[in-house]
């Protein structure tokens, strides 16, 4: 069984201040997706990687896909309050069908 | 971009009742659409996977006589929440990828922006 492993859970920081996400596993996905979920809404994509040690940025926000495809980082370059939102890291399992292993998700508060 | 659309987005419901959950694609076709429910600040749980034209899959511990799934056309799965007790109070959410159907494996997932079912 695939698992994602996220940490950490919860996050709470100033405004302004770096931080980093994490999503480890001791299994290849052939691909990794971020996804940031507003309450009661559903998770909208930030972004994929799918080579190993892939880098991608979106604004301040760099993802990194590690070299052996078993793990992920999102790190957040001074954080905004606009930030505040649950992360999710999924990964794809190569089944064409599409679906994703989910991790539990980092809650992330940032405080103006 | 791939939109979908859940509805409703709230219900409230009485115990005993049932409620349906319509998820639609509106601007691609999606053979397969999956059903998800999501606990207070936790992540997403797979409860079924929706097959346009055949029967749904469900996963490890989902009763599939409780939680019935209808996906009768490429742009519309249904979930009906049979007989709801309190305990199914969730957060009820949808997806699909508008490039399943080609097989790709890294598809994105869209996903609908969820159900609050609450039963009385």
């Amino acid at each position: 069984t695939q698992l994602l492993e996220q940490s950490p859970q919860f996050l709470s920081i100033q405004e302004g201040e770096n931080l980093t996400v994490y999503c480890n596993s001791s299994s290849v996905f052939s691909s990794l997706q971020w996804y940031r979920q507003e309450p009661g809404e559903g998770p909208v994509l930030l972004v994929t990687v799918v080579t190993g040690g892939e880098v991608k940025k979106l604004k301040r926000l760099t993802f990194q896909f590690g070299d052996a495809r078993k793990d992920s980082s999102l790190h957040i370059t001074a954080a905004q309050p606009g930030d505040t939102g649950l992360y999710l890291c999924a990964g794809g399992s190569g089944g064409s069908q599409g679906n994703l292993i989910f991790g539990k998700g980092t809650k992330l508060s940032v405080k103006p | 971009g791939a939109v979908v659309s859940q509805h409703p987005s709230r219900v409230i419901c009485k115990s005993g009742t049932s409620v349906k959950i319509e998820c639609r694609s509106l601007d691609f076709q999606a053979t397969t659409m999956f059903w998800y429910r999501q606990f207070p600040k936790q992540s997403l749980m797979l409860m079924a996977t929706s097959n346009e034209g055949s029967k749904a899959t469900y996963e490890q511990g989902v009763e599939k006589d409780k939680f019935l799934i209808n996906h009768a056309s490429l742009t519309l799965s249904t979930l009906t929440v049979t007989s709801a007790h309190p305990e199914d109070s969730s957060f009820y959410i949808c997806s699909a990828s508008p490039w399943g159907d080609r097989g790709s494996y890294n598809s994105p997932l869209h996903f609908g922006n969820g159900t609050r079912l609450t039963v009385t």
